[in-house]
């Protein structure tokens, strides 16, 4: 079956980078886009951006452009999010989605707590 | 701030039926297919609806999903406790070039 696994939780000091793995099995991963949405404490669900195993291309949302990078290791089918210069309104759990056609998000992680705290 | 907008909550009792509501605008869902994620406590999003009203394999039929012009909507027949949950519509902007979710409906039951 499709699973998503995610690295352990994080902490992190104001200012630095983070990087979130996730590992795909179950599938080609080349075949399928991966997706990073996070979620706050309490809050709703936001689009960090997308990439394509394949190719390596990816797309960010506006206001995560220049701080997010996206790759990946296709030998290990697995995806990778670095977030870089953190603040406190970084603090979230951060999960790694599958892409279908049409936009949706078939499969999710579990899910990975990243703390920014001085 | 999210570009679709969605009720805050909605409850109702067991057996009965809701449906929750998804605004948005003529760049995302005048233009794009509508997608719904259930996300019970504590637990990942799980995809509930896709291409407005396609059920994956293994969603209850209860869920049905609908979608006319800039707006969208999600019902919930038969209501039942698991069903307690929060609630997402999703979609692509074409104005923002990116993935926009809705600000999230907390479902009840009663």
């Amino acid at each position: 079956q499709v699973q998503l696994v995610q690295s352990g939780a994080e902490v992190r000091k104001p200012g630095a980078s983070v990087t979130v793995s996730c590992k795909t099995s179950g599938y080609t991963f080349t075949t399928y886009d991966i997706n990073w949405v996070r979620q706050a404490t309490g809050q709703g669900l936001e689009w960090l951006g997308w990439m394509n195993p394949n190719s390596g291309d990816a797309a960010f949302a506006h206001r995560f452009q220049g701080r997010v990078t996206m790759t990946r290791t296709t030998s290990t089918s697995t995806a990778y999010m670095k977030l870089s210069s953190l603040t406190s309104e970084d603090t979230a759990i951060y999960y790694c989605a599958r892409g279908k056609m049409g936009g949706s998000f078939d499969s999710w992680g579990q899910g990975t707590l990243v703390t920014v705290s001085s | 701030q999210s570009v679709l907008t969605q009720p805050p909550s909605v409850s109702e009792a067991p057996r009965q039926r809701v449906t929750i509501s998804c605004s948005g605008s003529s760049s995302n869902i005048g233009d794009n297919p509508v997608n719904w994620y259930q996300q019970l406590p504590g637990k990942a999003p799980r995809l509930l609806i896709y291409y407005n009203d396609l059920l994956p394999s293994g969603v209850s039929d209860r869920f049905s999903g609908s979608k006319s012009g800039t707006s969208a909507s999600l019902a919930i027949s038969g209501l039942q406790s698991e069903d307690e949950a929060d609630y997402y519509c999703a979609t692509w902007d074409d104005s923002r070039h990116g993935y926009v979710f809705g600000t999230g409906t907390k479902v009840t039951v009663l």
